[in-house]
């Protein structure tokens, strides 16, 4: 067990909705970051916030957005969602930024229909 | 751009015996750090082994070790005495220093036959 948490586990939902995953960071972590795996693919990074600020910016949709809260839980929000949304969604968390190890968490499955 | 690449989509090994996975990496930078990333069927991303690009020993955690060829951009993992708890999915990955994002390859599938 990494110390980051991720709700929820699994999410079901059709095309054009949106949706809010959330990430707890390890205790004392400031730092959390978004990637995304597609089926059989490496993680993609998405965005980065550190102390309720963004931090660094990948890949990530318009469509996409995050933020990180005053507590240091971070939520990614996915709107007008496509088939190819689909993804394992992982957070991860470091005790600041350039800390050289990221724990992550369990992922959260995204299954758009 | 900086890019990973893991040319081995699958590997094989007997339960006992020694396997490589290979990585090479495209970069410009002279300071950052490598790792390879251990995904289990439930997903959790584990930590295995980090190398410092500075440092020119190369890592060992027990019975994992790297073979890092800064030169030839090369960071290869070998699992010695495999056991049937390493199958799994494998990912290189990249970070400058000073700077936190993780750029990861396509990853390798490790299955360890008894």
């Amino acid at each position: 067990d990494s110390g980051v948490t991720q709700t929820p586990k699994h999410l079901i939902t059709a095309t054009g909705q949106r949706v809010t995953l959330r990430c707890s960071p390890r205790s004392g972590d400031l730092s959390v970051y978004w990637y995304q795996q597609s089926l059989d693919q490496g993680l993609q990074f998405l965005i980065q916030y550190y102390n309720g600020e963004e931090r660094a910016k990948g890949n990530i949709l318009e469509r996409f957005s995050a933020q990180q809260f005053p507590d240091l839980h971070s939520e990614l929000n996915l709107s007008s969602l496509e088939l190819g949304d689909s993804a394992l969604y992982f957070c991860a968390s470091s005790a600041v930024p350039g800390y050289n190890e990221q724990f992550f968490g369990p992922g959260t499955r995204l299954t758009v229909l | 751009a900086q890019t990973v690449t893991q040319s081995q989509p699958e590997m094989s090994v007997q339960e006992a015996e020694t396997v490589t996975l290979s990585c090479t990496y495209d970069t410009s930078e002279s300071d950052y750090y490598l790792f390879w990333y251990k995904q289990p069927p439930s997903r959790q991303m584990i930590l295995v082994i980090r190398q410092e690009a500075y440092k020119q020993q190369n890592a060992t955690e027990n019975r994992f070790s790297v073979n890092f060829q800064k030169a030839a951009k090369s960071f290869s993992l070998k699992i010695s005495d495999s056991q049937l708890g390493d199958a799994a999915m494998y990912f290189c990955a990249y970070r400058i220093l000073n700077t936190d994002k993780l750029i990861f390859g396509t990853g390798t599938r490790l299955q360890v036959f008894p």
